[in-house]
């Protein structure tokens, strides 16, 4: 399978924990991003990186999330000190270039705070 | 800032049969790319369709159309010969075309497909 895969899939944590999510794009593509989907809304942009540089974040992503790409391959997202807003569905996506390419989305990691 | 809006949370369809889903948007800029993308139920979502704002023409894609009205800020889509498959979550999304690098979603319509 040559598609965007996220790891894990399902997350369930408590309160006040940290969680770290991988999402491992499509090889040749250079720009990956970060979506928050929460329950019957559509997703919400996050982050994105183009390579290892990471280019643009959302007043979304407060100091508890954190996001990497090392060596412009996979990605990591981490969240500090969960809180119970903080349940969604994490997506990640990846292009070959800018606007005019598609983005391809991964499975999503579900993730939920107790 | 961008904004788009799906006003249908949810549609019916029988198998067979035409459905039209429908999207506004809301930009000051001139170039930009429009898409519908479709997340099944538990599954990735998928590209559907995309239009470019500087093309007049309407996107076509098999049973898939659009009707792109730019003045109006409007972008449905229209599912021709509904298939059950057709079953899913159904987002209108908006990039900009120079310095684009983030899809706004509107909040989506679900569509169920009718045997």
């Amino acid at each position: 399978d040559t598609g965007v895969s996220q790891n894990p899939r399902h997350k369930i944590t408590k309160r006040g924990q940290n969680v770290t999510f991988r999402c491992d794009p499509i090889s040749e593509h250079n720009r990956l991003y970060w979506y928050r989907q929460t329950l019957g809304q559509g997703p919400e942009f996050l982050t994105y990186f183009q390579n290892e540089a990471q280019l643009e974040k959302s007043r979304l992503l407060s100091d508890r999330f954190s996001a990497e790409r090392p060596k412009g391959s996979f990605s990591t997202l981490e969240i500090q000190r969960t809180e119970q807003g903080d349940s969604a569905m994490y997506l990640c996506a990846s292009s070959f270039g800018g606007a005019a390419y598609e983005q391809y989305f991964g499975p999503g990691t579900r993730l939920t705070v107790t | 800032a961008q904004t788009v809006t799906q006003s249908q949370p949810e549609m019916s369809v029988q198998e067979a049969e035409t459905v039209t889903l429908s999207c506004t948007y809301d930009t000051s800029e001139n170039n930009y790319y429009l898409f519908w993308y479709k997340q099944p139920p538990s599954r990735q979502m998928i590209l559907v369709i995309r239009q470019e704002a500087y093309k007049q023409q309407n996107a076509t894609e098999n049973r898939f159309s659009v009707n792109f009205q730019k003045a109006a800020k409007s972008f449905s889509l229209k599912i021709s010969d509904s298939q059950l498959g057709d079953t899913a979550m159904y987002f209108c999304a908006f990039i900009l075309r120079n310095a684009g690098n983030m899809l706004t979603f509107g909040g989506g319509t679900r569509l169920m497909v009718k045997p």
